[in-house]
């Protein structure tokens, strides 16, 4: 069974510029995560989805960032326009419950987005 | 304040030895969970353990344990018979039942584990 996959791995772009990234979760979690991780900081939660709702998007940094998931299915997290501080790892994460006493979050391999 | 405390920026082992990795944490919730999970240089987040609130016992898995002291509100991951290939960072975070469906976890800043020959 394929993992949680994360398309690009890497990207460098120029501030001011444009950049979305992509997230397939585990097949059959309708919950998806993004976190990111700027350099010497803690990982911090983004948004979480269930299905194609927004569930809890309390740790998005500012309306520069947007997240979808249309059917349901993969996400996508575009940054508009990108700025220096933008730069860090975006980790997706996919659990296949929420609630409950366990939920493991399958993460994938990271997205590292740098802004120049 | 920090919800989740890694004291230990980086830690060194010999290989064969085992070691432990410090984690404390912070929250008012009675019903939460708390899971480590290693990033080796690769940079994927792989799970290694998890420890609910609730949980009577200590949980391991394979070379991985969790001392887990409520009262103190501390989750160490303890690694026995350390090999090279554990090596990377380690990062505990912690599952809070909030409010409404918020299901995030909260990281620490990690732990770098080098595991010398």
């Amino acid at each position: 069974e394929a993992g949680v996959t994360q398309f690009p791995s890497h990207s460098v772009i120029e501030k001011g510029q444009t950049v979305t990234l992509r997230c397939d979760p585990i097949s059959g979690h309708d919950n998806l995560y993004w976190y990111r991780r700027v350099m010497g900081k803690e990982i911090k939660f983004l948004l979480h989805f269930v299905k194609e709702s927004k569930q809890d998007e309390s740790g998005m940094p500012n309306n520069r960032f947007l997240a979808e998931r249309t059917g349901g299915t993969y996400s996508t997290l575009k940054v508009q326009p990108a700025e220096l501080e933008d730069s860090g790892v975006y980790f997706c994460a996919s659990s296949l419950h929420a609630s409950g006493s366990y939920n493991e979050q399958f993460f994938g391999p990271g997205t590292r987005l740098t802004v120049l | 304040a920090q919800k989740i405390t890694q004291t230990q920026p980086g830690m060194f082992v010999q290989e064969k030895e085992a070691v432990t990795l410090d984690c404390t944490y912070d929250t008012s919730d009675p019903s939460y969970g708390l899971f480590w999970y290693k990033q080796p240089s690769s940079g994927e987040m792989i799970f290694l353990i998890y420890q609910g609130s609730y949980d009577q016992q200590n949980a391991t898995e394979g070379r991985y344990s969790l001392n887990f002291q409520k009262a103190r509100k501390s989750a160490n991951l303890v690694i026995s018979a350390s090999q090279l290939g554990d090596s990377a960072m380690y990062f505990c975070a912690m599952r809070e039942k909030g409010g409404g469906s918020n299901y995030k976890l909260t990281f620490g800043k990690g732990t770098l584990l080098t595991v010398n020959p």
